[in-house]
């Protein structure tokens, strides 16, 4: 069955960068894409990026200069980098499966908190 | 971006109750290739969202058919025909038609 799993750190020094994975099966990278979305804490979901079915990426505007989405289809892995974090970054981070905008599988989520 | 704002915000309803979402985009979202990419998602409690409805009107498989979708260019309507106690959580309606792609607020559905 389809399923999708972010991992990465749980805390991230403000100004650094954070690294998440996204592990998948039941599906290939290169026959769906993939979508990064955040959920600040009591707010609605934010889209991120995403990365297609044939590498090509997408990325939100408002985080286009800090954000990387990249992949290794070898081993079903979608990865997300997004540099010079500030508090405002804390929330859950959720990886999608994305067959043209449809967000149908979703991760459980990561938490990821920007502290000192 | 495209705005979508949800209404109400909260909804109180009983068990076995009909309600609506409403969900109005600042923009129509009917795409060139003649579709509509208008979602609605459901967030329980401690969960992450699960989609219900995608394309304005199309039940995701296995989403029971209490659940309908309708509208059109820039207003939407989520309907639960007999609300259950499994329907308790957050609504979302998505959109795709333009990037990026954004979200609305919410509406948080609670036991009266």
């Amino acid at each position: 069955q389809v399923q999708l799993k972010e991992s990465g750190p749980g805390l991230v020094q403000p100004s650094e960068t954070l690294s998440l994975t996204c592990t998948v099966s039941g599906f290939s990278l290169t026959s769906y894409s993939v979508s990064w979305v955040r959920q600040p804490s009591g707010k609605g979901p934010e889209w991120m990026g995403r990365m297609w079915y044939d590498g090509d990426t997408a990325y939100n505007s408002a985080l286009k200069s800090r954000l990387s989405i990249s992949r290794d289809t070898s081993k079903n892995q979608v990865f997300l980098k997004m540099n010079s974090l500030q508090t405002d970054d804390t929330g859950t981070y959720y990886c999608t499966r994305d067959p043209g905008g449809v967000l149908d599988y979703w991760g459980q989520g990561v938490m990821v908190t920007v502290s000192s | 971006d495209v705005v979508l704002t949800q209404t109400p915000p909260t909804l109180s309803a009983t068990i076995g109750q009909s309600v609506s979402i409403s969900c109005r985009s600042s923009q129509s979202l009917l795409d060139s290739d003649g579709d509509t990419y208008l979602n609605w998602l459901l967030q329980r409690p401690g969960q992450s969202p699960q989609l219900l409805i995608y394309s304005v009107s199309n039940l995701e498989s296995g989403v029971p058919n209490r659940f309908s979708g309708s509208g059109s260019e820039t207003d939407f309507t989520l309907k639960i025909s007999g609300v259950e106690a499994e329907d308790l959580g957050v609504y979302y309606c998505m959109q795709a038609t333009h990037a990026p792609n954004t979200f609305g607020a919410g509406t948080k559905l609670e036991l009266k």
